[in-house]
C-alpha cells in the first residue's frame, strides 16, 4: 500500500530565507510524486511532479524537488521565499498503477517578513 | 486552461437533510473524483469515475453516494447529512490515458452540517 508522510505541519520561514518541505513515500509500485499548492479558499494547484527521468524536477514559481529512490523522499526546495509562498502544500504519491492518489496531511508554510 | 467548477463555495445544511454538490469539469477529462480535506488528514478519496454511470469507492465511500450521468459532470451525494460530515469538499478531473496522472481541481465547497 502507498502511504506519504510530510514532517511538519507548520513551517515559518523569514522572506527571502530557503523554504524546505519535507515528504517521504512508501510505495510498492515505481512511485508517481507530486505537490500540490492550496492558497487560502481556494483547490489545490499542481507545483511539480515525478513521473519517470530526471530526479531533479523544476516546478512553478521557482519550486523545485528531487526524488531520492534511496531515501524514499521527495522534498521540495524554494531558494528564497516570497510573501506570497504562504499557502498550504500537499505531497502525493499514485496509488498503485491506477488512477488515484494518496495525499499527505499537508504543511502549511508561513512567511514572516 | 482546464477548468473544474463546484456549485457552491459554502453551503449550510441541517442533519438528516439530503444534499447534492455538482461538479462540472469542461476539458473533456474520462476521470472526475471526489476528495474531502479535513485538517491534519490531507485529502481523503470519497468516490472516482473513469467513465460515464461508471464509479469505484475511494477510500471513505461511507454515508455518500455519486452520479455520473454525463461526461463533464459528477455528482456527490449526502443521503442523510449528519454533523460528522461537515468538511471541505473537493472534486478534479483528469485524462485517464495520460503517464502524468496529473488532477485537476475545483475551488472546493465547505459544507457544515448543523
Amino acid at each position: 500500500a502507498q502511504s506519504v508522510t510530510q514532517l511538519g505541519s507548520h513551517v515559518s520561514v523569514s522572506e527571502g530565507a530557503l523554504v524546505l518541505l519535507r515528504c517521504n513515500y512508501s510505495s510498492s509500485v515505481p512511485p508517481y510524486l507530486f505537490w500540490y499548492v492550496q492558497y487560502p479558499n481556494q483547490g489545490l494547484q499542481l507545483l511539480l511532479k515525478y513521473t519517470t527521468g530526471a530526479t531533479l524536477v523544476k516546478g512553478i514559481n521557482g519550486f523545485e524537488a528531487e526524488f531520492k529512490k534511496s531515501e524514499t523522499s521527495f522534498h521540495l526546495t524554494k531558494p528564497s521565499a516570497h510573501m506570497s509562498d504562504a499557502a498550504e502544500y500537499f505531497c502525493a504519491v499514485r496509488k498503485n498503477y491506477g488512477q488515484n492518489f494518496v495525499f499527505g496531511p499537508g504543511t502549511r508554510l508561513s512567511v514572516l517578513p | 486552461d482546464v477548468k473544474v467548477t463546484q456549485s457552491s463555495r459554502y453551503l449550510v445544511k441541517r442533519t438528516g437533510e439530503k444534499v447534492f454538490l455538482e461538479c462540472v469539469q469542461d476539458m473533456d477529462h474520462e476521470n472526475m473524483f471526489w476528495y474531502r480535506q479535513d485538517p491534519g488528514l490531507g485529502l481523503r478519496l470519497i468516490y472516482f469515475s473513469y467513465d460515464v454511470k461508471m464509479k469505484e469507492k475511494g477510500d471513505i465511500p461511507e454515508g455518500y453516494s455519486v452520479s455520473r450521468e454525463k461526461k463533464e459532470r459528477f455528482s456527490l451525494i449526502l443521503e442523510s447529512a449528519s454533523t460528522n460530515q461537515t468538511s471541505m469538499y473537493l472534486c478534479a478531473s483528469s485524462l485517464l490515458f495520460r503517464n502524468s496522472y496529473e488532477q485537476y481541481f475545483g475551488p472546493g465547497t465547505r459544507l457544515t452540517v448543523t
